[in-house]
């Protein structure tokens, strides 16, 4: 089955600095791929579009300078997180969108983000 | 716009106990609807789906029902095992190559032996 990976699983960053997390497909091409967030205890909030090729498109109140989104190529999509802060501190979660049959959306592990 | 609510858990069950979830939603024109399930400390996993009125999506011994009269896509099981105890999340996307989920809240279910 289609795999999609995510790396660092988990980050533990300070205050003012930038973390960068990687999403890559394992066994097939996307040309689509999610970046959702989830806070404790909540449900996944859609941050941004990423088309290879392409910028990003971002959902309404994220903030594109903060939250730079990659899409270097078919496999892979890179999330950075730009001067972070405690209340970036959060699960992120990629999903790729394979181009077969029904469009079904492959999650990867998610990445656990502390900012201290 | 689109939205998935389904019923707030916890939901505490004891082994071989029949489940519900309860997931209604709000689209525009055909959306297709899915069930994911998150085990602690992992990924979402694609639990089951369904594309069009009327079809029936399982696996793993759940099912849900793509009810377009009551905008309804209700997860059931009939005998939970211990090893059911996740976080189980409605969504959906409309029937339109490349767009997103849209997520219900989770429903964190609990099963004792």
């Amino acid at each position: 089955g289609a795999v999609v990976s995510q790396h660092p699983s988990w980050v533990i960053c300070k205050s003012g600095t930038s973390v960068k997390i990687e999403c890559r497909s394992l066994d097939f091409q996307a040309t689509t791929m999610f970046w959702y967030r989830q806070f404790p205890k909540q449900s996944l909030m859609l941050m941004a579009t990423s088309n290879e090729g392409s910028k990003a498109t971002y959902e309404q109140g994220v903030e594109k300078d903060k939250f730079l989104i990659n899409h270097a190529s078919l496999t892979l999509s890179t999330l950075t997180v730009t001067s972070a802060h405690p209340e970036d501190s959060s699960f992120y979660i990629c999903s790729a969108l394979t181009r077969q049959g029904a469009y079904e959306q492959y999650f990867g592990p998610g990445t656990r983000l502390t900012v201290t | 716009g689109d939205s998935v609510t389904q019923m707030e858990g916890p939901v505490t069950l004891s082994e071989e106990a029949f489940l519900t979830i309860n997931c209604t939603y709000t689209a525009t024109g055909y959306p297709s609807l899915f069930w994911y399930v998150q085990y602690p400390g992992e990924g979402l996993q694609l639990l089951l789906k369904a594309t069009k009125a009327d079809d029936k999506g399982s696996n793993k011994g759940f099912e849900a029902t793509y009810r377009k009269e009551t905008t309804s896509f209700h997860l059931e099981k009939g005998s939970v095992q211990v090893s059911d105890s996740a976080v189980y999340f409605c969504a959906l996307t409309p029937n339109q190559a490349g767009t997103a989920l849209i997520f219900g809240k989770g429903t964190t279910l609990s099963v004792s032996s």
